[in-house]
């Protein structure tokens, strides 16, 4: 099975940077995908093919790749940031999700 | 625009059939530009992708789950269905029909608690 694999927990103080990376064997060669989900509401995308964002996604909010490391990036952190976020890439007709990193606002 | 809402059995027996359905708005269904997902999230645990279904009809599941499961797409009804059978408590999660356009999910359902008990 292929894993991606996150911190489980990162904190950051409001106004702070924050940095989220997804590890995986194959990531250099796959277009990664990030998610924010609030406690109770559904995923929300916020970054594709590594870095776009869709409309609606705040420019606080960024994507990169280096080697098999996916990392977002949560410039200027606000309190209505703290959710858990997940990565996700399509790998040999399958969908992987990452571990998950549940971000924590000071 | 698009929007996507789940609904079926909250509470399903052990060892039975798990149903859902994600009523998608609009004509995005007959217009076959999309491909439809199940995703779910067991309480206390991450994301685990279940299985999608292409514009053309073709599924791809979890290796996990390929034995008990079938999505369907239903256009005359602008819907698609989630059959999970011979369930467990291992099946309880919230469970979200999400839109696939390129290789990532837009937009998500509000999603549906599933909780498998007797």
């Amino acid at each position: 099975s292929y894993v991606l694999t996150q911190p489980p927990s990162v904190s950051v103080a409001p106004g702070q940077t924050a940095s989220i990376t997804c590890r995986g064997p194959n990531i250099g060669s796959q277009s990664v995908h990030w998610y924010q989900q609030k406690p109770g509401q559904a995923p929300v995308l916020i970054i594709y093919d590594d870095g776009d964002r869709p409309s609606g996604t705040p420019e606080r909010f960024s994507g990169s790749k280096s080697g098999n490391t996916a990392t977002l990036t949560i410039s200027r952190v606000e309190a209505g940031d703290e959710a858990d976020f997940f990565c996700q890439v399509w790998d040999t007709n399958a969908d992987f999700f990452g571990t998950g990193t549940k971000v924590t606002v000071l | 625009q698009l929007h996507l809402q789940e609904s079926g059995s909250g509470l399903v027996k052990p060892s039975q059939t798990l149903s859902l359905t994600c009523a998608v708005s609009g004509d995005f269904i007959r217009s076959r530009t999309y491909s439809w997902s199940w995703i779910r999230r067991p309480p206390g645990k991450g994301l685990e992708w279940v299985g999608f279904i292409s514009p053309s009809g073709s599924t791809f599941y979890n290796p996990s789950l390929k034995r008990r499961l079938t999505i369907s797409v239903d256009r005359s009804q602008n819907q698609f269905s989630l059959k999970l059978t011979s369930v467990t408590a291992a099946d309880t999660a919230v469970y979200f029909c999400a839109g696939v356009s390129g290789d990532w999910f837009d937009p998500w359902g509000q999603g549906a608690l599933v909780t498998v008990s007797s």
